[in-house]
């Protein structure tokens, strides 16, 4: 079984619309959690960094943890052309030397 | 320059020939990182040097040699690649080694022919 599970999509919205992006994991001692956007020819760019369960919003992006579930969560409100990327989540224990890396999802939002 | 930069952006090389990545980071951090990342998979950890020191090897082939001279500097070292071994290479930095949010730079698109 895969550290973490992340739907490569690609997935195709309208302009506006809310997008949600979501990855599951495997290993209960996760307890740090990043997204990164990665446009087309760049690098990862962070997103979201957040510890343990809960909430944490930023503009229109909002991380959403749930330990629970080992399921974890980005949206994307009022999506507009220029969040068409890939968006890979990550993850980490608190012993953990290295973060796991979803395979990404890849997002258009059409104008 | 800010940020983490990577040179050269594109790289063609025979599998018989010799070349090295370069990544410098210009943010005062002391953990460095490389990364593959190939299509369809999830990004690859292949080294972490902190403060100058190899702290991490995922049982990467020996054809890829990482050297870090300084907190600012890294790279990697390249000889007799496969085909298999075309992918980006990424470098990442983060203030400290342990979950510490990393960033990266745009990584070098290599082709082996």
């Amino acid at each position: 079984q895969k550290e973490v599970e992340q739907d490569p999509g690609p997935l195709s919205v309208p302009e506006g619309a809310i997008v949600s992006l979501n990855c599951t994991y495997s290993n209960s001692a996760f307890q740090y959690f990043m997204w990164y956007r990665q446009y087309s020819r760049k690098g990862p760019e962070l997103l979201m960094y957040t510890y343990s369960s809960g909430n944490k919003e930023d503009g229109r992006f909002t991380a959403q943890v749930d330990k629970s579930s080992k399921y974890i969560s980005l949206f994307i409100r009022d999506s507009q052309p220029s969040d068409s990327a890939t968006y890979l989540c990550a993850m980490s224990s608190n012993t953990g030397n290295q973060f796991y890396f979803g395979t990404g999802t890849s997002l258009t939002v059409i104008p | 320059e800010t940020g983490v930069t990577q040179t050269p952006r594109h790289l063609v090389m025979g599998m018989t020939n010799k070349k090295s990545l370069k990544c410098e980071q210009h943010l005062g951090h002391n953990a460095m990182y490389w990364y593959k990342q190939s299509a369809k998979k999830p990004l690859e950890l292949m080294f972490v040097y902190s403060l100058e020191e190899r702290v991490e090897n995922n049982s990467v082939p020996s054809r890829f040699s990482p050297e870090c001279p300084n907190s600012s500097h890294l790279f990697l070292h390249l000889h007799t690649l496969q085909p298999e071994d075309s992918a980006l290479y990424l470098c990442a930095s983060s203030p400290g080694q342990l979950n510490q949010p990393q960033h990266f730079g745009d990584g070098t698109r290599l082709s082996i022919l």
